[in-house]
C-alpha cells in the first residue's frame, strides 16, 4: 500500500488566493483526520470524518477552513481567503476506526503551505 | 488550554546513555495513551502506546511508564541511537469516545 497520499507536498501562495490541499487516505480505511502543524500550538486536529461524514470540525479556526470527504478515496481541505497565518504544515491521517485504541493512526507526509 | 503538556521542546543525548522524554496531561478521562515519532518531512509515525490499566509497556529499545495519579507518562529511550534523533509527540485519548489530543512535541537530537 502506498500509505497516505497528500498534496502538493508545498504550497506557495499569495494571501487572499485559495488553496485546496488533497488527501488519499489509505485504502479499507474507515476515518480521516486534517491536522495543522506550528510552531507555537504544535499538532492541531482541525477535523475528523467517519465513513466521510464530517464528524467534529470544531477545530477549524475560521470560517475561510472548509473540508470536505465526497468519497472515501479523497478529501479535500480548503482556505479561503489564505492569510499569513495560516502558514503551517497540514496532515492527513487515516485509520480503520475512530475509536484510537488499537487502530494506530497513519499520517501523510504533509503539505507545507507557506502564504506571503 | 493544552490538555497534553510536553514542557522539554528540545533534549539532546550522548548516543548509548538513556533518553527521557515526558508528558503531562490534564484530563482525568485520558486513558489511552501514545507516543508519535517525526522525522523532518515526513508525516509522524507511531511508536508505542499504553492504556490506563497497565504503568508499563515495552517495545525493545522504547519502554512507555504511566503514573495516572500525577497524569504524567514518559518514554524512555535505551540506549539511544543517532537514528532516534526526531521530533516526539505525546498524545492522549478517551478511547472510547475522542480522538488523539496531540502535544507540541521534544525535539531529541542524539549525539554521536
Amino acid at each position: 500500500d502506498a500509505g497516505v497520499i497528500q498534496s502538493p507536498r508545498h504550497e506557495v501562495t499569495e494571501m487572499g488566493q485559495e488553496v485546496t490541499l488533497r488527501c488519499k487516505p489509505i485504502s479499507g480505511h474507515n476515518s480521516l483526520f486534517w491536522y495543522r502543524q506550528t510552531m507555537m500550538r504544535g499538532l492541531e486536529l482541525l477535523i475528523y470524518f467517519n465513513n466521510n461524514v464530517p464528524i467534529d470540525d470544531s477545530g477549524m479556526p475560521e470560517d475561510r477552513f472548509s473540508a470536505k470527504m465526497p468519497n472515501a478515496s479523497f478529501s479535500t481541505l480548503k482556505i479561503q481567503p489564505s492569510e499569513p497565518r495560516d502558514s503551517a504544515v497540514y496532515f492527513c491521517a487515516s485509520t480503520k476506526s475512530i475509536h484510537p485504541m488499537g487502530n494506530e493512526q497513519f499520517f501523510g507526509p504533509g503539505t507545507r503551505l507557506t502564504v506571503l | 488550554d493544552q490538555q497534553v503538556k510536553q514542557n522539554s521542546p528540545s533534549l539532546s543525548v550522548q548516543e548509548g546513555r538513556i533518553s527521557i522524554l515526558n508528558c503531562d496531561y490534564t484530563n482525568s478521562m485520558f486513558d489511552y495513551f501514545l507516543w508519535y515519532k517525526k522525522y523532518p518531512a515526513e508525516g509522524p509515525t507511531f511508536l508505542i502506546s499504553i492504556s490506563s490499566i497497565k504503568d508499563k509497556n515495552e517495545d525493545g529499545r522504547f519502554t512507555v511508564f504511566l503514573n495516572k495519579s500525577a497524569k504524567h507518562l514518559s518514554l524512555h529511550i535505551v540506549p539511544s541511537q543517532p537514528g532516534d534523533s526526531a521530533v516526539y509527540f505525546c498524545a492522549a485519548s478517551n478511547s472510547g469516545n475522542t480522538p488523539l489530543v496531540f502535544g507540541k512535541g521534544t525535539r531529541l537530537s542524539v549525539i554521536a
